[in-house]
């Protein structure tokens, strides 16, 4: 099965709170990271967490680190419609380089 | 700061031309590059690392003689699609690696539109 998975949808009204949820399956990784990208547009990276944290909070940006569950979550509060985008959530495993991506989330705020 | 760029940002050629799309760290030092093709489903798929002044290795399935990659500098990947065709029709997408701004992560370019008529 996959690495990283996501749901592939979600929909939100413009001021309300989105949170997108990631699971990954391997206990080794070390940087969890999260990038949203716009549509034409490459990745942008939004945040990231070291899996010795639980928590790391950037502005508007939560994101929840369960090592357990092996379950991440991006919190934006107030969402914008201008945060409307892809999000993908990614691993990076021990000292690899390489990151294993999930699908995306499509987010869809409406006004 | 870690901007990364690609050009051209889109490409149209004709099957059988080589196209070539170059991948620029504009203010820091890569110490790896790598190089991502994105299908329609959204997921992105790792073609090959390049470290500046070694040879590319390459993901499985993905064939070398056909995605050549070059890292000349610490600041520029190239890679070039040879004898292309209408699957190779893609979003391109480059990343560059650095630890040199405090933490260890990859910075995308804005990816490079490839359609193959």
């Amino acid at each position: 099965g996959e690495d990283v998975e996501q749901s592939l949808f979600l929909s939100v009204r413009e001021g309300d709170s989105s949170v997108i949820n990631c699971t990954y399956t391997d206990s080794s990784s070390t940087y969890l990271y999260w990038y949203k990208q716009e549509p034409g547009a490459g990745l942008q990276l939004l945040t990231y967490i070291f899996s010795n944290m639980d928590m790391k909070q950037d502005q508007r940006l939560t994101v929840l680190l369960n090592k357990k569950d092996k379950h991440l979550s991006l919190r934006i509060a107030d969402t914008q419609t201008g945060d409307s985008a892809i999000y993908f959530c990614a691993e990076i495993l021990g000292g690899y380089s390489t990151l294993t991506f999930g699908k995306g989330t499509m987010l869809l705020v409406s006004p | 700061g870690a901007v990364v760029s690609q050009h051209p940002s889109r490409v149209i050629c004709k099957s059988g031309t080589s196209v070539k799309i170059e991948c620029r760290s504009l203010d820091f030092q890569a110490t790896t590059m790598f190089w991502y093709r994105q299908f329609p489903k959204k997921s992105l798929m790792l073609m090959a690392t390049s470290n500046e002044g070694s040879k590319a290795t390459y993901e499985q399935g993905v064939e070398k003689d056909k995605f050549l990659i070059n890292h000349a500098s610490l600041t520029l990947s190239t890679l070039t699609v040879t004898s292309a065709h209408p699957e190779d029709s893609s979003f391109y997408i480059c990343s560059a690696r650095t630890s040199s701004l405090g933490t260890d992560t990859q910075y995308f370019g804005p990816g490079t539109r490839l359609t193959v008529l």
